[in-house]
């Protein structure tokens, strides 16, 4: 079945600066690729999703990159703002449950 | 509109204890899953509901697991003889059509076993 591997687990910018979180996947049947934050206390909350046929997409601060070949996906976030700091969870379609990574908290320093 | 609904927010248990968890998904919405998260851990997948297919077990660790979908809406999560291993977050998602279209999470139960 699907395994999703995620990195860092943890990560601290200062804000401002960009972060960036990196997923790999292992079934190269999966075309859905979508990336929640969490907050403490809160359910997961879907920020952005790529499908397979697409390598970038891009929503204001938030971006995300697929490379098929390779089978990673990465989430790109700019300007980052203390708000930002949360627990991010990268997630791949197997194929209609979602397998997800181990989670990355980031922390944003004003 | 409201979102998906949980309860109880939390759920204290004594070892060997059944409980009852219960999701309301969004109106409408013929695809509701339910997940696992352990302190510090990722989601981990349970079960699967598309409108009046058989659900997706898949991921129920023991037969101790077990859940419903009446009516095609809400969702009961059945624990029994709970263990100290399954104090856990339960995260409940529902989706407009599954397949790959967005999940959308409750807030979850905090259950916790002694």
């Amino acid at each position: 079945g699907e395994n999703v591997e995620q990195h860092p687990s943890t990560l601290s910018v200062q804000e401002g600066d960009s972060a960036v979180i990196k997923c790999t996947y292992s079934d190269s049947a999966s075309n859905y690729f979508p990336w929640y934050k969490q907050e403490l206390g809160k359910g997961p909350q879907l920020i952005i999703d790529i499908r397979s046929n697409v390598g970038e997409k891009k929503d204001q601060r938030i971006a995300v990159t697929l490379n098929k070949t390779a089978k990673h996906f990465s989430l790109h976030i700019t300007e980052t703002q203390p708000e930002d700091s949360a627990v991010y969870f990268c997630a791949a379609s197997n194929p209609d449950k979602l397998i997800f990574g181990t989670g990355t908290r980031l922390q944003v320093f004003p | 509109g409201a979102g998906v609904s949980q309860s109880p927010s939390n759920k204290v248990t004594e070892k060997g204890k059944d409980v009852e968890l219960r999701c309301d998904p969004i109106s409408g919405h013929t695809a509701l899953y339910w997940y696992r998260q352990s302190l510090g851990q990722g989601l981990e997948f349970l079960i699967y509901f598309q409108g009046n297919s058989a659900p997706d077990k898949s991921g129920l660790p023991s037969d101790r697991f077990s859940a419903e979908r009446t009516g095609g809406s809400v969702s009961t999560l059945t624990i029994q003889r709970t263990q100290q291993e399954d104090s856990a977050v339960y995260l409940c998602a529902s989706s407009l059509r599954g397949g790959q279209g967005t999940q959308y999470f409750g807030p979850g139960t905090r259950l916790l076993v002694l």
